[in-house]
This record gives C-alpha cells, sequence and structure tokens, in this order.
C-alpha cells in the first residue's frame, strides 16, 4: 500500500464550487505539505503544517485553506474553485528535511 | 524570495549517453535533494545532500553538494530509456525550518 495516498485523483469542476482534496499518509510524520505544479514553473507550496495544531502560509495560499484533522490527514480546500487553480496538486510528508510525495491530484476548474 | 536556477530546462539524449544537470542559487542552502517525477506520478527522492562537498551515488545517478553550499549537481551515467521524466532539485536553507525550494525541472528525453 502507498505511504501518501491522495483523494480524487482527478477532478473536473465548474467554476465557483467548493472543492475539496484529501491527503492520509501512513508514515508517521508529523509535517505535511501541500504544492500546486504548473507546467514549467516547478513545484510551488500552498500551505503546510508542522503538527496537528500548526497551519502555515506557503507562498501561493490565496484561494486556498487547509485543515489538519489528525496527524495521518491533511485536506485543502478550494472555497470557489477558478479557471486558474486549474493544475497538478501535490501532498507530501517529512519527518524532517526529506520530504515523500502522494501520487497527486489533476484538478481542472472549467 | 529565494530561487534555484536549475539547467537545463530540458535534454534530449541517446541511449548510452551520459547526463548533467545542475542547480545555482544566490543564498546558501544546506541540504540538497534531487527528484525524479514519472509522467502522472509525484516526485520520488534520488539522492540527499547534506554537507558541502558531499559527493553521493545512487546507482547509475551521482549527485554533489557544491562547496561554496550555491549549487548541486546530479549526473546520470548510461541512460537507459526508463530514466526519461522530470528532475527537480530542492534545497533547504533553515536548519530548523523544513521548507523545500524547488527548481524549476529538467526534462528529460531518452531516444532508444
Amino acid at each position: 500500500d502507498a505511504d501518501v495516498t491522495q483523494t480524487p485523483r482527478n477532478r473536473i469542476t465548474k467554476t465557483g464550487k467548493r472543492i475539496m482534496l484529501e491527503c492520509s499518509q501512513t508514515k508517521g510524520h508529523d509535517r505535511m505539505y501541500w504544492y500546486r505544479q504548473d507546467p514549467g514553473l516547478g513545484l510551488r507550496l500552498i500551505y503546510y503544517s508542522f503538527d496537528v495544531k500548526d497551519i502555515n502560509k506557503g507562498e501561493i495560499s490565496d484561494g486556498y485553506s487547509v485543515s489538519r484533522q489528525a496527524q495521518a490527514k491533511f485536506s485543502l480546500s478550494l472555497e470557489s474553485a477558478i479557471p486558474n487553480q486549474t493544475a497538478l496538486y501535490f501532498c507530501a510528508t517529512s519527518l524532517e528535511v526529506e520530504q515523500f510525495f502522494g501520487p497527486g491530484t489533476r484538478l481542472t476548474v472549467l | 524570495g529565494q530561487q534555484l536556477n536549475q539547467s537545463p530546462q530540458s535534454m534530449f539524449i541517446q541511449e548510452g549517453e551520459d547526463v548533467s544537470m545542475n542547480c545555482t542559487s544566490s543564498s546558501i542552502f544546506n541540504t540538497w535533494l534531487w527528484y525524479k517525477q514519472d509522467p502522472g506520478e509525484g516526485p520520488v527522492l534520488l539522492i540527499a545532500l547534506y554537507k558541502a562537498g558531499e559527493l553521493t551515488s545512487n546507482g547509475r545517478l551521482t549527485a554533489q553538494f557544491g562547496i561554496t553550499r550555491k549549487d548541486s549537481f546530479l549526473n546520470i551515467s548510461a541512460s537507459i530509456p526508463s530514466d526519461v521524466g522530470i528532475y527537480f532539485c530542492a534545497g533547504q536553507r533553515g536548519r530548523s525550518n523544513y521548507k523545500l525550494t524547488f527548481g524549476k525541472g529538467t526534462l528529460l528525453t531518452v531516444n532508444p
């Protein structure tokens, strides 16, 4: 079984809809991250959490929110999706520096 | 903000050739990591470097932590078709801050 799982793997939605992307991990790591990947722009950090009570904004947090429900679960929400949020979204976890990524969610906002 | 300049942006090589790519920054980093992303998948950690000057190998892959702490290099020897993918460098700056800064990636294509 995969250590870091993301659901859904693919999602198509319409402008203005609320969307939640979920991430679960069995690695026992305290630190979890959400990234966005766009072609040619690499990985950009949206939010990160160093433990259940800790939430921090990354470099591109506008339009997104997160919830850390438990050590193993970290969800990303788009309250009102817009087309320029169409991207690949990755969750990652770490014990210290080395981060381990999930398989990604491909989100399309029409 | 911190930036990592990764080059080249893309490479198209023949099977069996060696490959080199690098990342540079104007800032000092404490840790350098190299990841590979296969199409449709998440990045997978290849090599982690923790000390300036460190040279580490993982099979046909060799990476080095630059002596100035502002750069890192990844070499792939005797490339094979499954080496195809996007290679990312990532750096960590603060000793207690575990955030990573990522390069924009090098797209490697290997022609059989």
